[in-house]
Parts: structure tokens; sequence; C-alpha cells
């Protein structure tokens, strides 16, 4: 079975610049999560989407972070303008209503 | 408070010696709990659920204490693999059956031969 997929691995951006994450998860789980790893913490929950609508987004900072899951399966993530403290770990997950969880390899994202 | 707290550690011990982990939530509510390892650069997996009645899985103990909000996990005859940060999962019972996870920091965890 295919994993989550995320692209690209790796990413350096200035800050205020503009940068996408790209997630395809496992077919067919209906469920797809954003998560924050911030060096030496746990992941923190972005976004959260069930299909194609979202079920929690009360963590996502909305002034500059926009998540979207067109179709129900792929989504993207997008930090405009980027911050310093935006470097991080961005991870997507998926599972199949809410069981079979399962992350990517993660985006690194440095902001200098 | 922390949803989920973890004492970051380090923790380093020699192969073969046996080492437990801690970690309390905060919301009484929560039913389901995981362990989950990652590796260094890599993503968090499942290691192991943790269940009520306390579970094993070869060398690896959880155990779980609902009255005190307390989850443990005991790790006997260390081997040099076992390195890497473990983190305490709780799910988030204002989620529902969503399936949104609560994390705690991780305990990073060092096995020296």
């Amino acid at each position: 079975e295919a994993g989550v997929a995320q692209s690209p691995r790796y990413k350096i951006i200035e800050k205020r610049q503009s940068v996408a994450f790209w997630c395809n998860p496992i077919s067919g789980h209906a469920t797809l999560y954003w998560y924050q790893q911030i060096l030496g913490q746990g992941p923190k929950l972005l976004i959260q989407f069930q299909n194609n609508g979202v079920v929690d987004d009360s963590q996502l900072p909305k002034d500059r972070f926009s998540a979207e899951r067109l179709k129900g399966v792929d989504s993207t993530l997008k930090i405009q303008p980027a911050k310093l403290e935006d470097s991080a770990v961005y991870l997507c997950a998926s599972s199949l209503y809410g069981s079979g969880y399962t992350f990517g390899s993660g985006t690194r994202l440095t902001v200098v | 408070r922390k949803e989920v707290e973890q004492d970051p550690g380090p923790f380093n011990v020699p192969e073969g010696a046996t080492v437990a982990f801690n970690c309390t939530y905060s919301n009484s509510a929560s039913q389901s709990f995981f362990w989950y390892r990652q590796d260094c650069r890599k993503e968090p997996k499942l290691l192991m659920s943790v269940y009520s009645s306390g579970n094993e899985d070869g060398r690896f103990t959880a155990q779980l204490n609902r009255a005190s909000q307390y989850i443990s996990l005991l790790i006997r005859d260390s081997k040099l693999s076992d390195s890497a940060t473990y983190l305490c999962v709780v799910n988030d019972p204002l989620g529902g059956n969503t399936g949104k996870l609560i994390f705690g920091q991780g305990t990073t965890l060092q096995v020296k031969p």
C-alpha cells in the first residue's frame, strides 16, 4: 500500500516570501490532517479535513496560512507571508475516519 | 497546563537497561491513548496503543491509569535501535470520532553501547 506522499522534502525561503506544500493521502482515506512540528516539540494540528470539508482549523493562523483539499483527495497548505517562527516540519497525515493514522515524511521548512 | 505532558529527557541508558517514560494528560474525557516513536528527521510512527488493562508487545509494556490521567511506557532490555523520541498521544475528546490527536513534546532516549 502506498503511503502518504508529501512534497517538497525541504524548502528554504526568505521571510515574507510565500510557500506551498502538497500532500497526497493514502487512497480511500477520508480524513486528512496537517500538523506543524517545531524543533523539540510534538506535532501540533493546524487543520483537519473530512473529505473536502474542514473539520477543525482552530489552530491555523488564518492571517497567513491557508489550506484546501479540492475533490477530497490531494491537499495543499500555503503560507503567505512566511515568518521566521514558521520554520518547522510540516507533516501531513491521513486516516480512514479516525483509524489507521499514517504520517507522510514531512516538509522541512526553513525561513531565513 | 499542557494538554499532554512528558519529561523531555534525554534519557541516556546503557544497552540492556530498563527504562520507563511517563506522561500525564489533562482532559479526563480522552478515550484513546498511544505511544508513537519518532526517529531523528523522520515522521512519527505508531509504536503501540494503550489499553486500560495494560498491554505488552515484546520488550515494550504500556500502562494507563485513568484515575490519575497517567500513561507509562516501559522498555526492557534496551537495544541501540531503541534510540528515538517517544511521543505520548491522546485523542482530543472535543474532536468526536474524527481522529484528532494531541501529542506530547516527546521524550528522547539514547541507548549507549
